[in-house]
């Protein structure tokens, strides 16, 4: 069965403070994908990633990156020179290809603090 | 482009009361999703439709969930009767779809914030 941890329940730091927000996942396929969202208060969850099993390269994206490590089965996402409108919770999130239970698994979320 | 529209976005219902929600998904977007979401916790799946087949719905709890997505667009989640233990947020998502597309990116909605009294 496919499992995502984030073991990070809230985090707190003060604004241009560099913050990690870490995602192990669990699954028995090679072929899974992974994928990053945010929710602001208003409720609605915004794609910031996805990134298939077999792409290792880590991606940068302004303030935002990536690091997938298919060895500790990790895929930790870091923001930048934090700003306030970075406040949100974060989920990670795992898909298994065809053949596997489509069904995609979240994590629980990370909340983000972000204090001016 | 227009987002996944959902609504109402609050709905405040005794328990044992009928409620209905609405998801319009995005244009061209062949596959829906019901997601939801307990305080604290991630989205959890309770169907997905490829156009206006249900083809996950194990997670669906039948006996009082009930949806639908008659023309392959706009989709209904139902639940009759309400219980104290429904309150929660009710998401709707959506992707393009088609053969063999798992692990597509979903596109979320703002949700409907249901509140059983």
């Amino acid at each position: 069965a496919q499992k995502v941890t984030q073991a990070q329940t809230e985090i707190s730091v003060v604004e241009k403070e560099d913050v990690t927000l870490d995602c192990v996942y669990e699954t028995r396929d090679t072929t899974y994908y992974l994928f990053w969202y945010k929710q602001p208060p208003s409720g609605e969850l915004v794609f910031l990633i996805r990134r298939n099993s077999f792409d290792e390269q880590n991606e940068i994206s302004g303030r935002y990156s990536w690091n997938f490590q298919k060895s500790t089965s990790s895929f930790n996402f870091t923001i930048t020179a934090s700003q306030v409108v970075d406040s949100a919770v974060y989920f990670c999130a795992l898909s298994e290809a065809p053949g596997g239970s489509y069904i995609p698994t979240f994590g629980r979320g990370t909340s983000l603090i972000v204090h001016p | 482009e227009a987002g996944v529209v959902q609504s109402p976005r609050y709905k405040i219902i005794e328990k044992k009361q009928p409620v209905a929600f609405w998801c319009n998904p995005i244009s061209g977007h062949n596959t829906l999703y019901w997601y939801l979401q307990n305080l604290g916790q991630g989205p959890e799946l309770l169907i997905r439709y490829e156009n206006e087949e249900a083809v996950d719905d194990s997670q669906l709890p039948k006996d009082r969930f009930s949806a639908e997505r008659l023309k392959g667009v706009d989709s209904t989640l139902k639940i009759q009767p309400a219980e104290l233990g429904d309150s929660a947020v009710y998401l709707c998502a959506s992707s393009l779809g088609g053969t063999g597309t798992t692990g597509e990116t979903q596109y979320f909605g703002p949700g409907t914030r249901l509140l059983v009294l």
